[in-house]
Formats: C-alpha cells, sequence, structure tokens
C-alpha cells in the first residue's frame, strides 16, 4: 500500500519554465490537496478537490493548476514559474467520511532560479 | 483570517518533562480536529485526532484535550523524548468542506 505518491522529490526551474507536479494515491480517498510549505508560514492551501472533476481554489492559488481527471491523481501545474514559487510542495488524500485525516505524501522540494 | 490559532511557536523542554501546544479555534462547524506531526524533510503525520463529543484521547504518551466551550484543544507529550523533537500542527475540518485548516506550526526540542 503505498499511500500518496509524489513526483518528482527534487525540481530545479528557471522563471517562466511550466511544469506538472504528480500525486497519486491508492486508498480510494475522495478529498485530496496541494499545500505549499515555507519557513515560518506553516502549510498554505493552493487548490483542494472533493472528488473526480470537481477543484476548488485555497488560499494561494494563483500561478497554479489542477484538474482531477480520476479519483487517484490530481496533478499541480504550474503555468509560468516565478522565484516566489520556491517553497516544498505537498499533496495530500483524506476520505470523505469517518475520521479524515490527511494521509500526505513525502514532498517535491521545488527551486525556481 | 486565520481560523486556527496555535502557540507557542516554538518549545523547549528536557527530556522526560510534558510538552504542551494549544490551538484554539474560531469556526464551531469544526467537528474534526488532528494533530500532525512532521520531521525534518518528511510530510506531516496524522498523529492523534478528537471529535468535540469527547473531552480528552489519549494514545500512549499523547493526549488531546479539548474544550468545546472555549473552543480550543491542545496537545500533551507526556515523558517527552528527545525523538519526540519535531514540528507539531494543528488542524480543524468541517464536514463535506473537503479540506482541512492548520494551525501555524510548532517546533518542540526535547533536550537529553
Amino acid at each position: 500500500n503505498a499511500g500518496v505518491t509524489q513526483t518528482p522529490k527534487f525540481q530545479v526551474l528557471k522563471t517562466g519554465q511550466s511544469m506538472t507536479l504528480q500525486c497519486a494515491q491508492d486508498m480510494n480517498h475522495e478529498y485530496m490537496s496541494w499545500y505549499r510549505q515555507d519557513p515560518g508560514m506553516g502549510l498554505r492551501l493552493i487548490h483542494y478537490s472533493v472528488g473526480a472533476g470537481i477543484t476548488d481554489q485555497g488560499e494561494v492559488p494563483n500561478g497554479y493548476n489542477v484538474s482531477r481527471s480520476t479519483t487517484e491523481d490530481f496533478p499541480l501545474r504550474l503555468l509560468s514559474a516565478a522565484p516566489s514559487q520556491t517553497s516544498v510542495y505537498f499533496c495530500a488524500s483524506s476520505p470523505r467520511t469517518g475520521n479524515y485525516g490527511y494521509t500526505f505524501g513525502s514532498g517535491t522540494r521545488l527551486t525556481v532560479v | 483570517q486565520q481560523q486556527v490559532k496555535q502557540s507557542p511557536q516554538s518549545l523547549i523542554v528536557q527530556k522526560g518533562g510534558i510538552s504542551i501546544i494549544n490551538c484554539a479555534y474560531e469556526n464551531t462547524a469544526f467537528d474534526y480536529f488532528p494533530w500532525y506531526q512532521q520531521f525534518p524533510g518528511k510530510g506531516p503525520a496524522l498523529l492523534i485526532a478528537i471529535r468535540p463529543d469527547v473531552s480528552e484521547k489519549k494514545e500512549g504518551r499523547f493526549t488531546i484535550s479539548f474544550n468545546k466551550s472555549a473552543k480550543q484543544f491542545s496537545l500533551h507529550i507526556m515523558d517527552s523524548q528527545p525523538g519526540d523533537s519535531a514540528t507539531y500542527f494543528c488542524a480543524a475540518s468541517r464536514p463535506n468542506a473537503g479540506k482541512s485548516t492548520f494551525g501555524d506550526g510548532t517546533t518542540l526540542t526535547v533536550k537529553p
């Protein structure tokens, strides 16, 4: 049981480049979210999804797009990378009912130069 | 508007002591209050969680105390060990929201 798998683990981008951070879960969780973590700023929600085909913005959505075509996958797209997007990105999933605590991935450390 | 306020920002405790981290929330619709533990270079991991129908939940050395009327909950780590040194996040969720609101985190250092 892999849980939440994020790829890549590390990435360096040049300003203006685009890329997709991959996230996949094998627990059949309905809910999936993307967070970014910056020093001293905790976890900030970028986008989230309550099910396949349904996404919504979090508190810091600008510069990012998401889609949820399947229950398992929730990729995060950086449209035109900026140095302000240098951060550690975490994908997380949770079930819709019961004890809906998150299972987090191991993170992607992104540097934009 | 920060809906979950966590304190302190950092905490230093001697080995064997009790670590206490506090959180306060505003939205009375929250019905699930988890704590997460994060080690450097790793993702947060669910540690323990509580619902508002109970005032306390204990799992090993970790206890959540919950005060519904004050809209506060806290994490107590008994007999703190150096291996407990990590960042701890409280969070709150409401039904069918699809997302959680996190506190800013507390960096715990347990000195041997």
